[in-house]
């Protein structure tokens, strides 16, 4: 079975705080994916990549920047943790040729 | 823009019943459409997914219906089990790139 696991399952941080969470796949997948998911807005893409050291933007960047310097493990940083951050944190992989993603059981952050 | 439209938001169904979920899209170029479900605490997992060639898609209880020129599909679960309770997704995608998600649909399973 693919296993994505994920650093924290609830954090709290504080404002301004820099922030890292962690994404570690087993199943050598070369895409990875971090969204976020809020009520009533569903999931929505925060950054992808596709290999190591690459990385896309996707549709809420702002404020998140990510980092890929092994094939397993995906980081989200938040540079300085601010209140509208606070939500689910959802990590997923997927092979190069499949289209199913596979996700963690995520990361609820609130920021104070 | 919402890229993908999901209702209802919320479903109550009886035992037995069968529950529906719509979703529509915009973008002409998705060519992959899954359905993810997601129980509390957990991370969502595939359901059932379909591609734009074929109307409908069927597993089990889970059909997925597809209208290319209304651009809409639709998960149906029929003979509705209270385990089925959980949280519904719908997502599109173009080569199974970046996904579009809809806002989920919270379904409840009556005994």
């Amino acid at each position: 079975d693919v296993k994505v696991t994920q650093s924290s399952r609830y954090l709290v941080k504080r404002t301004g705080e820099k922030v890292f969470l962690e994404c570690v796949q087993d199943m050598d997948h070369e895409n990875m994916f971090w969204y976020r998911q809020d009520p009533g807005l569903g999931l929505r893409l925060i950054y992808f990549s596709y290999d190591v050291k690459m990385k896309e933007k996707g549709d809420i960047p702002e404020g998140y920047s990510v980092s890929r310097e092994k094939k397993e493990r995906f980081s989200l940083i938040l540079e300085s943790a601010s209140t509208n951050q606070t939500s689910m944190y959802l990590c997923a992989s997927q092979t190069g040729d499949s289209y199913e993603q596979y996700f963690g059981p995520g990361t609820r952050l609130t920021v104070t | 823009q919402q890229q993908v439209k999901q209702s209802p938001q919320s479903l109550i169904v009886q035992k037995g019943g069968i529950s529906i979920i719509n979703c529509a899209y915009e973008n002409t170029a998705f060519d992959y459409f899954p359905w993810y479900q997601q129980f509390p605490g957990k991370g969502p997992a595939l359901l059932i997914a379909i591609r734009p060639d074929v109307s409908e898609k069927k597993e089990g209880r889970f059909t997925i219906s597809f209208n290319k020129s209304a651009k809409q599909f639709s998960l149906h679960i029929m003979d509705s089990q209270p385990g089925d309770s959980a949280t519904y997704f719908c997502a599109a995608s173009y080569h199974g790139n970046q996904f579009y998600f809809g806002t989920g649909t919270s379904l409840t399973v009556i005994p």
